[in-house]
């Protein structure tokens, strides 16, 4: 069964340093999302992206926060300046198509805390 | 505004027995659900949808109901399992709003054998 790859599983990473965390949709996949989810809370969206632009964002992605589709096949979530409440579990998910009812798959998450 | 540092409700069943699982959503607009289970250490993994224009979906062992009314979901989980431990949510999705899942704060299901 097809499944969405995110890499590192886990990153520690200092306060104010860049972090990139990496994903591999679906490859048949055209919508592309990020989610984190802090310890104990629940998953909150971030942000969606479609034809290499953003389609959406929440109030979370800031100005600290940056997609990229820069091949084919990865689509990365960078955080530029980590701050110690951005420690959290990050989700890469894709969707096919337009109507998220089409299938919409979660990766495993990349865990990142920040010291 | 959110609430911090959520307690997360908790649900213990003996194998065997079935499981309810209730969420409340927020926003009389959302058209699409789905429950998904996160096991520990994973992401959410999907287990059924539903939409609005329905009230009762059935799957393998599960069944999502959904009274618009009182906005209000339920997953109802047949002859619980080991395996069937995890924390559930419910995610609503605004179709003309775009494809991003809002969730709930979950619940974690605790199965004794």
């Amino acid at each position: 069964e097809p499944e969405v790859t995110q890499t590192p599983s886990h990153q520690v990473t200092q306060m104010g340093q860049e972090v990139i965390l990496r994903c591999v949709p679906i490859s048949n996949h055209l919508y592309f999302y990020w989610y984190r989810q802090i310890l104990g809370q629940k998953v909150e969206f971030l942000v969606s992206f479609y034809n290499n632009e953003i389609s959406e964002k929440s109030e979370i992605f800031d100005d600290q926060f940056s997609v990229e589709r820069p091949d084919g096949s990865n689509f990365t979530l960078k955080i530029r300046s980590t701050k110690l409440e951005d420690s959290a579990m990050y989700f890469c998910a894709s969707s096919p198509r337009t109507g998220v009812s089409n299938g919409y798959t979660f990766g495993s998450g990349t865990r990142l805390t920040v010291v | 505004g959110e609430s911090v540092g959520l307690h997360l409700p908790t649900l213990s069943v003996q194998e065997g027995d079935n499981s309810i699982i209730n969420c409340a959503y927020s926003n009389s607009a959302s058209d699409y659900f789905i429950w998904y289970k996160q096991e520990s250490g994973k992401g959410p993994q999907f287990i059924i949808d539903i939409r609005s224009n329905m009230d009762k979906r059935q799957g393998q062992r599960v069944t999502v109901l959904l009274n618009k009314t009182v906005k209000h979901l339920s997953l109802q989980i047949a002859a619980t399992q080991p395996g069937d431990s995890a924390v559930y949510f419910c995610a609503e999705n605004i179709s003309n709003t775009g494809n991003q899942f809002y969730f709930g704060t979950g619940t974690s299901l605790t199965v004794i054998p």
